[in-house]
């Protein structure tokens, strides 16, 4: 099984809309973070946002928050006020304390387009 | 801040020559990891290392090897390149302490094997 899924191949958002990019875990570690990148075209890996598994407010990155729903086992992006330089792939992935220490698993992406 | 820096950027291999992706990080980060990024599979662990001396296989761990001979350093040599192998490479590390502990990436090293 996958553990992480990411639904949505790409997503299309007006600018200065907000949007929300899919991602969905499993795992049966009761220690676990989720985590938010951003790739854009230019190819470099940059760290977005964090939600541990026991924190119990949903996180928030300047215009990023993250939607986290622990029985639903989701943690979707959510970005306010698109602007064009938004325009890149996200990736979500998940560290499982317990089972894998500190390695990474990342689900496929969603290369999301700002239009004007 | 020079942080992640893998080397080279680019490369272009025949089938069967051998080579040495150079990763190096200068945040005293105890783990230090390889990943391979391909189209509509997102990224995928090569291997990975908790600190100098240890290294561990990741999911797709063939036809790649890794040392950590040095906290800094994490080479990743492919002995005998093929086709497959063709991809963009990330090193990332980590520190171990701290709550998030986000990957630090490097830029990319696109790999073409012909």
């Amino acid at each position: 099984a996958q553990k992480i899924t990411q639904t949505q191949p790409g997503m299309f958002v007006q600018e200065k809309e907000a949007v929300t990019l899919d991602c969905t875990y499993d795992t049966s570690d009761p220690s676990y973070g989720l985590f938010w990148y951003k790739q854009p075209s230019s190819g470099e890996m940059i760290f977005l946002i964090y939600q541990g598994s026991y924190d119990q407010q949903n996180a928030t990155e300047g215009r990023y928050s993250l939607n986290f729903q622990k029985a639903r086992k989701s943690a979707n992006l959510v970005i306010s006020a698109s602007q064009l330089g938004d325009s890149a792939m996200y990736f979500c992935a998940m560290r499982e304390e317990e089972t894998s220490g500190s390695r990474l698993t990342f689900g496929e992406g969603t290369q999301l387009t700002v239009n004007p | 801040n020079a942080g992640v820096t893998q080397t080279p950027k680019f490369q272009v291999l025949k089938t069967g020559q051998s080579m040495t992706l150079q990763c190096a990080q200068d945040m005293n980060h105890e783990y230090m990891s390889w990943y391979r990024q391909d189209p509509g599979m997102g990224l995928r662990l090569i291997h990975y290392s908790v600190g100098a001396g240890i290294t561990d296989q990741g999911e797709v761990p063939n036809g790649y090897n890794v040392s950590r001979s040095t906290t800094e350093d994490f080479p990743l040599r492919l002995l005998s390149a093929a086709p497959s192998q063709t991809s963009v490479y990330f090193c990332a590390s980590r520190g171990l302490a701290g709550r998030s502990g986000e990957l630090f990436f490097g830029e990319g090293s696109r790999l073409t094997v012909l």
